[in-house]
């Protein structure tokens, strides 16, 4: 079974741009978490999408926002970046509810 | 507030040498307990998990932790480490909110293995 796919990989943005960012899941797994990792504050839960609706948000400004579509996919976007936006962006799937996350790769964002 | 507190952030041992590696959580409930480890470069991957029942967890790669509710610590182990896990280890405690996969994350401990 495919693991958790994330794209892109790695990715240079100047401030003021904006990013998308896509996920796609385990097969059979209908939850999609995202997270952000910085040296700094660590890993961060930003939002949580089920059945194509946001379960639960972490305390991100409006700028980051996402989406989950109907083959449970995932995108999140973040908007008017930010240097410290600079980080590795984290999405994991779940299946049930007991928080095991299966985590892709990442996608490390770069932001000038 | 749920938290988890990893107290060492390196640590550094010889290969062939025991490893533990401390976990203290801060949470309301029943935890749901786990550790993950990274790689540089890498996404995270799941080491084991503690849910109930039996408080000696067996994980991939010949790691196992211990449940302590008294001491409200989940201690990750291995008798003889190996170079390759030389990496970073993260424990977390979830889910936060019934209904919802939100895990918080310990600061991590970087674990340097010396030949």
């Amino acid at each position: 079974k495919a693991g958790v796919t994330q794209t892109p990989r790695y990715l240079i943005k100047t401030r003021g741009q904006q990013v998308t960012l896509s996920c796609s899941p385990i097969s059979g797994h209908r939850s999609v978490s995202w997270y952000q990792q910085t040296p700094g504050q660590g890993l961060q839960f930003l939002f949580e999408y089920f059945s194509e609706t946001q379960r639960n948000k972490g305390n991100f400004p409006g700028r980051f926002s996402g989406r989950q579509f109907s083959n449970s996919r995932s995108e999140m976007n973040v908007s008017t970046l930010e240097l410290g936006d600079s980080a590795l962006y984290l999405c994991a799937s779940s299946v049930g509810n007991t928080g095991e996350l299966f985590f892709g790769e990442g996608s490390r964002l770069t932001v000038l | 507030a749920q938290s988890v507190t990893q107290p060492d952030i390196h640590i550094t041992v010889s290969e062939g040498a025991s490893l533990e590696l401390r976990c203290n959580y801060s949470y309301g409930a029943t935890p749901y307990l786990f550790w993950y480890v990274q790689s540089p470069g890498q996404g995270l991957q799941l080491l084991l998990k503690y849910f109930s029942g039996d408080t000696l967890v067996q994980g991939i790669k010949g790691f196992e932790a211990e449940f302590k509710r008294s001491q409200s610590s989940f201690n990750l182990r291995k008798p003889s480490v190996h170079w390759s896990d030389a990496a970073e280890y993260f424990c977390a405690v979830g889910p936060i909110i019934q209904g919802a996969q939100k895990l918080v994350f310990g600061q991590g401990t970087r674990l340097t293995i010396n030949p």
